[in-house]
Parts: C-alpha cells; sequence; structure tokens
C-alpha cells in the first residue's frame, strides 16, 4: 500500500482564488510529521509546511495552511490568494518515528498546480 | 548564502559508462541524501548517510554508489550496472534524524538532469 496518495494529477485554479491539494497518508506510527513541497519548472524542491502528528493545531505558513485531519489520516494543503508563480509540482511527504529510524521522507506522486489568469 | 550546490545541471552519458554527481553544502548538515525522480514520480531514495564515513541504501540502491568522505561533500556514481539511469536526480541535507526527531526538514539542491545517449 502507498503511504502517501495525493490523488490530483493536476489542479486549476484562477488567479486570487483558493485551492485545496489533497494528500493522504498510511501509518502504524504515533509520531510522524507532514511535510509540504513545492517543486517549480526548475527542479529545486522548496519546503512549504510542515505538521506534527502532535500538533493540536493546523499548520500555518503565510498563504499556506494545512488541513490536518487526523482521524482520517489526511494533510490537505490549502493555498489561499493563487498567484500566477504558485504554479508548480507540490508534494506530500512523510516521516515516521523518532531517531535513528527517522531518516526517511517518504513522497507522494506530487500535483501539478495551474494558476490561471 | 548557506545552501546545496549541484552539479553538473544537465549530464549526458553513453551507455557503459560511470559518472559521478556532486553534491555540495554548507549548511553544517550532518546528515545527506540523494533521491531519484522520474516522471510521474514521487522522489525516491538513493541513499543516505548520517555522519561522516558512512551511509546506508535506500530503496532504489542497486547500481548507484557513493561516498561521506568529507562532510560538506557526498557524491553519487552512477555506475553502467544501472539498467535505466536516465532521470532527474536531487540531493539533500538536513541535521542528523537521531538529534532532530520527525520535524526535521530536508533542503534540496537544483538538480542534475542526467541523459543516457
Amino acid at each position: 500500500a502507498q503511504k502517501i496518495t495525493q490523488t490530483q494529477p493536476g489542479m486549476f485554479v484562477q488567479e486570487k482564488e483558493a485551492v485545496t491539494l489533497d494528500c493522504t497518508y498510511d501509518t502504524s506510527d504515533q509520531s510522524y510529521g507532514l511535510f509540504w513541497y513545492k517543486q517549480p519548472s526548475s527542479g529545486e524542491m522548496i519546503f512549504l509546511i510542515y505538521q506534527g502528528s502532535y500538533d493540536e493545531q493546523n499548520a500555518t505558513e503565510g498563504r499556506y495552511s494545512l488541513n490536518f485531519q487526523k482521524a482520517r489520516k489526511s494533510a490537505n494543503l490549502v493555498i489561499s490568494a493563487s498567484q500566477l508563480g504558485d504554479s508548480a509540482m507540490y508534494f506530500c511527504a512523510m516521516r515516521e518515528g523518532w531517531g535513528g529510524s527517522n531518516y526517511k521522507l517518504t513522497f507522494g506522486k506530487g500535483t501539478l498546480l495551474t494558476v490561471n489568469p | 548564502d548557506g545552501g546545496i550546490t549541484q552539479s553538473p545541471k544537465y549530464l549526458f552519458r553513453k551507455e557503459g559508462q560511470n559518472v559521478t554527481l556532486s553534491c555540495e553544502q554548507n549548511l553544517n548538515h550532518d546528515a545527506m541524501y540523494w533521491y531519484r525522480q522520474d516522471p510521474g514520480q514521487g522522489l525516491r531514495l538513493i541513499y543516505y548517510s548520517q555522519i561522516v564515513n558512512d551511509f546506508q541504501k535506500g530503496d532504489i540502491a542497486e547500481g548507484y554508489s557513493v561516498s561521506r568522505e568529507k562532510k560538506e561533500s557526498f557524491p553519487l556514481t552512477v555506475t553502467s550496472a544501472q539498467k535505466n539511469p536516465t532521470a532527474f536526480y536531487l540531493c539533500a541535507s538536513s541535521m542528523r534524524p537521531r538529534l532532530a526527531g520527525v520535524y526535521n526538514e530536508q533542503f534540496f539542491g537544483p538538480g542534475t538532469r542526467l541523459t543516457v545517449l
């Protein structure tokens, strides 16, 4: 079974509107972290936002927020007031556990977001 | 400025040749990682290193080799044994996972696009 599932291969949004990118995860660990990265066409991965499994409040970073529903095992990224520069691939990733076993980030297959003017 | 550099940006290889991709970081991070990205796929971990002179295989290590002689450098060699090496390769670094817990952001370099002719 996939550990990270992003069901939307592509999404379109109008400039200045909000958009939600879906991410569901699968883990039996109680302690884990969820990350969202943005990958523009240049290829570099840019860290956007993090949510820990024990965090009670949803994470926010500027125009990015994470809709964390632990019981549903979902960690959707919400981008408010979309800008043309938001057009990129977006990846959800998870790190499980603590200590030496938590070296690994497991990535989903990504969602290609296109912002239309 | 602190960051990760990868060179070259584009690399062409003939079948049967070994090639080495460079990755250097000046973030003073202990841990470094190599990922491979294919079209339509997320990132997959090739190798990682938590400290100098130590490295571990990731999910797809066959046909690749690494070394970690210096903290700043983690070169990846794509050998002739790698049957389908054409891909985008990303290097990343982070604090040592044992010390950082689940919130351990990985910082990525700009990537190297390898094409086998």
